[in-house]
């Protein structure tokens, strides 16, 4: 069972546009959310998060929403720059456990 | 200032062979976390260690698999007579506290690309 799901396998944006990147989740005990940006053959860097009591998380040109009504969550990239390209995953820890629960991965390409 | 380093990063063994992976997590970091990673998908909780401890292991295949964190030294994730479905990118990651006790983020390795021929 996918807890957390990245629907869009890939995503290519003009450089300098806005990138969404979305993400779903099942599990209503997740209440801490987080985005990592992998590059091939490195591992996951850590990008930004948000807890559940917030909606909204802003550092420099990313901006994480959390809709827990709707159990959804974005990454907005803006202004979006190539260096940006790599795959984007979402993951998801519950109150009850440390482990982090991670979506698929969404291939961003930022073309310019 | 070093981050999560693992070694090695890459790997080659043959079938029935044993597979150590090591994990020196971040300065200052006590909490350690094993993922896996198969092609195309995300990656795979497999078991979190506190010093001496292992405080979730649910992730972990109940029969040649074990992770160790030892008061001294690396973590260590042992596979024991590994099968070509143990092909995988093995990642590793720390934190200064548990995430569900202070929603603080995991910092990640480089990864053991492991290869089973």
């Amino acid at each position: 069972d996918q807890q957390v799901k990245q629907n869009s396998p890939s995503l290519s944006v003009q450089e300098g546009r806005i990138s969404i990147l979305n993400c779903d989740y099942t599990n209503s005990m997740f209440d801490y959310f987080l985005w990592y940006k992998k590059y091939p053959a490195e591992g996951p860097t850590f990008l930004i998060s948000i807890s559940s009591i917030k909606d909204k998380n802003e550092d420099g040109r990313f901006t994480v929403f959390l809709n827990k009504s709707a159990k959804h969550l974005s990454l907005h990239i803006v202004p979006s720059q190539p260096g940006d390209s790599a795959v984007y995953f979402c993951a998801a820890s519950a109150r009850t456990a440390s482990k982090l629960t991670f979506g698929t991965g969404t291939r961003l390409q930022v073309t310019l | 200032n070093a981050g999560v380093m693992q070694n090695p990063r890459h790997l080659v063994r043959r079938r029935g062979q044993e597979a150590r992976l090591r994990c020196s997590p971040m300065k200052g970091h006590s909490h350690v976390y094993w993922y896996r990673q198969l092609p195309e998908e995300g990656l795979k909780f497999m078991v979190y260690l506190q010093k001496e401890n292992i405080i979730d292991e649910s992730g972990m295949p109940k029969e040649r698999f074990s992770a160790e964190f030892p008061k001294e030294g690396p973590s260590i994730l042992r596979i024991q007579q590994v099968v070509r479905g143990d092909s995988a990118a093995y990642f590793c990651a720390s934190s200064r506290f548990g995430t569900s006790d202070s929603n603080q983020p995991q910092h990640f390795g480089d990864g053991t690309r492991l290869s089973i021929l």
